[in-house]
């Protein structure tokens, strides 16, 4: 059962270079969505989408682009790093939207921008 | 923005103790709860999604209410262990959008 997977898990860079965090899922899913998570700030929501060829900004979207070529897949792409940008990454995904559906979380990247 | 907060933001109780925390939210334009349990360096893991008032669930030790009219949400662990020890977190769409609004979480630790 692979459900969310997240790639890299740990990353390091430098400012002003750009990457890309893999998300892919394999339940079907329509819905995917992207989180930071800072110390004191919980998850704070970056882009989603909710279904191929939609996406939509969140709450902190600014410095990150995204784009849903296919049901599966969901990169997050920083444009040039920051030091601001050092956080953890979640993935997450879920049949149709998130009002009455459970969200499942991938595993998380690790992201430090020196 | 929806305004979600979780209180106390954290706990510290003895094994066998049983808890409780709450997460407050605008009672207007209610649509959903959700509650999540989540370990240091593992992935956030669904316990529960709410949609109704007066809702209660229950998986194992852990259970739930909701109370939409006066915006809160009651979580109860029973009879605390240290495998409890995460951070609690509670998350609403924020209107009718697919945004997931995340509380700050309740820091839980039992102490053997």
């Amino acid at each position: 059962n692979a459900g969310v997977t997240q790639t890299p898990k740990f990353q390091v860079l430098k400012t002003g270079q750009s990457m890309t965090l893999q998300c892919a899922q394999d339940m079907n899913h329509e819905y995917m969505s992207w989180y930071r998570q800072d110390p004191g700030m919980g998850l704070r929501l970056i882009h989603y989408s909710v279904g191929a060829g939609i996406t939509d900004q969140g709450e902190v979207p600014n410095g990150y682009n995204v784009s849903r070529s296919t049901t599966e897949d969901f990169p997050l792409r920083l444009l040039s790093a920051a030091p601001s940008q050092t956080s953890v990454y979640f993935c997450a995904s879920s049949s149709r939207g998130v009002s009455g559906n459970t969200i499942y979380f991938g595993e998380g990247s690790w992201l430090t921008v020196v | 923005i929806l305004n979600v907060e979780q209180s106390p933001q954290s706990l510290h109780v003895q094994e066998g103790d049983s808890t409780n925390f709450t997460c407050s939210f605008p009672s207007s334009n209610f649509y959903a709860l959700h509650w999540y349990r989540w370990e240091t360096a593992k992935s956030p893991e669904a316990l529960f999604v709410m949609t109704l008032n007066g809702d209660e669930k229950k998986k194992g030790r852990i259970s739930a209410t909701l109370n939409t009219k006066e915006g809160y949400s009651y979580l109860y662990i029973k009879g605390s262990q240290p495998e409890d020890s995460a951070t609690y977190l509670c998350a609403l769409p924020g209107g009718a959008t697919n945004k997931l609004i995340f509380g700050t979480g309740t820091l839980l630790a039992v102490q053997p």
